[in-house]
């Protein structure tokens, strides 16, 4: 069964508009994270939520925000997508204690045009 | 900044060799992970190895890690054809109130030829 569930797999939006990707789970963990990988490279951590509390990473660009409405979904909203926010976008969920381990969902690739 | 560094950054062997893949970081970690990677798709944990061990095993997979050197390695013994996939290590950053805040390094891409 899918634990980490991310839509759409594949988003394609144009140059400044503005887009929302999905996260949801069933493993009831109150850490939510969201990372970014562009091609070839590491993903990157952009921001995490535990339980309601929002925590930005202090290199994430303004353009990048998220939600999360409860415990079960959260969301990735970019402002005005730039052709350098092309990439694929990785969420996963924890529970926040030492040693925890991370389950990611199957990514969403964005593509600027 | 990344926190780690792989290499090699790319691996190519044959079906049933064993694959060593190192990584080093440049903080005090409590815990390393390794994390595979199927092309276009999500991260799966592989193991976990605390700052208090010296070496874990699971499966096919064998994780040493020396904290004076600050570097792991990742062993895959006999290596499959599924195999074929990135690698990366991830130290974690403790973050608020107990979230684990993964950083990782560059991964190598493995691939095993039939």
């Amino acid at each position: 069964d899918a634990m980490v569930i991310q839509n759409p797999r594949y988003q394609v939006t144009q140059f400044g508009k503005p887009v929302t990707l999905s996260c949801s789970q069933t493993l009831n963990h109150n850490v939510m994270y969201w990372y970014q990988q562009k091609s070839s490279q590491a993903p990157k951590l952009l921001f995490h939520y535990y339980d309601k509390d929002f925590n930005n990473e202090a290199d994430t660009p303004d353009n990048f925000q998220s939600r999360r409405p409860n415990t079960s979904f959260c969301f990735l909203d970019i402002r005005s997508p730039g052709l350098g926010d092309a990439a694929m976008y990785l969420c996963a969920t924890s529970r926040a204690e030492p040693g925890e381990t991370q389950y990611f969902g199957p990514g969403t690739r964005l593509l600027v045009l | 900044s990344q926190q780690g560094e792989e290499d090699p950054q790319a691996l190519s062997i044959q079906e049933g060799e064993n694959a060593t893949m190192n990584c080093s970081y440049k903080t005090s970690i409590n815990n390393l992970q390794w994390y595979r990677q199927n092309s276009g798709r999500g991260l799966v944990h592989l193991i976990l190895i605390r700052s208090n061990e010296r070496e874990k095993h699971s499966g096919r997979l064998r994780v040493t890690l020396d904290t004076s050197k600050k570097s792991s390695s990742l062993l895959i013994t006999a290596s499959r054809a599924a195999d074929t996939a990135s690698y990366f290590c991830a130290t974690v950053l403790r973050g608020t109130q107990g979230a684990q805040k993964l950083v990782f390094g560059q991964g190598t891409r493995l691939t095993i030829n039939p």
